[in-house]
């Protein structure tokens, strides 16, 4: 399966904005990026998906490299509940309508006051 | 209440006990998974399910087995429980090509 490589951990200051990289250099051409959290003590959270084009929504916004080798998560105003484990991941379609996650080992982002 | 249900949250047990530990959900979706998340790494994929008639194995299957025995619950089953087992285990439900959605997992440790 295709991996991706993510910083171990990073560190921010509440109300700045946090760039996670991720590296994902075998990935498919019909492979997607999707990125979910894990606060403590909880199962992961999805937080937003692309293929090729930048993409937006409440939590995030995502960065995708033109060669799809690389994407950036973007948080724009961390807040202290944003600390977590992040999974930058390629979703394979295993069948019509079926996702497989493979997940790496993430990074632990650590929101100063 | 959660749209993902999973019981236990938390189970100690012994070598060579059966266990099984279930997933219930109120969403609505079809396909459903279970994940083992050991410390410190991401999640590995058990076994999934994309309907009541559907089940495949994942990455790693062996000593595990599963029950899909309506379209809201998705049990799994470990028949003789060995300590390698012990982990953090997530269950998650998708709708067609969406993101999936995870419960607050069961801890379960093997003696």
């Amino acid at each position: 399966d295709a991996k991706t490589t993510q910083p171990n951990s990073m560190e921010s200051n509440e109300e700045e904005p946090v760039h996670l990289p991720c590296n994902h250099s075998t990935i498919s051409g019909t492979d997607y990026i999707h990125w979910y959290r894990q606060l403590p003590s909880q199962g992961p959270e999805y937080v937003i998906h692309g293929l090729t084009s930048n993409v937006n929504n409440r939590m995030a916004s995502l960065a995708i490299a033109e060669d799809r080798k690389s994407s950036t998560l973007i948080l724009h105003r961390a807040t202290l509940r944003d600390a977590a484990v992040y999974y930058c991941i390629h979703r394979h379609r295993i069948i019509q309508g079926a996702q497989k996650l493979v997940f790496g080992q993430g990074t632990r982002l650590t929101i100063n006051p | 209440d959660a749209d993902v249900t999973q019981t236990p949250r938390n189970r100690i047990t012994k070598t060579g006990k059966r266990i099984m530990l279930e997933c219930s959900q109120t969403k609505g979706h079809d396909r459903m998974y279970w994940y083992r998340q050991d410390p410190g790494l991401g999640l590995r994929l058990i076994y999934y399910s994309f309907d009541v008639k559907d089940i495949n194995k994942g990455e790693i299957s062996d000593g595990y087995s599963v029950s899909r025995q309506a379209q809201a619950k998705f049990s799994l089953s470990l028949e003789s429980a060995i300590p390698n087992q012990t982990a953090l285990y997530f269950c998650a439900t998708s709708d067609v090509d969406q993101p999936q959605h995870f419960g607050d997992g069961t801890r379960l440790s093997i003696l």
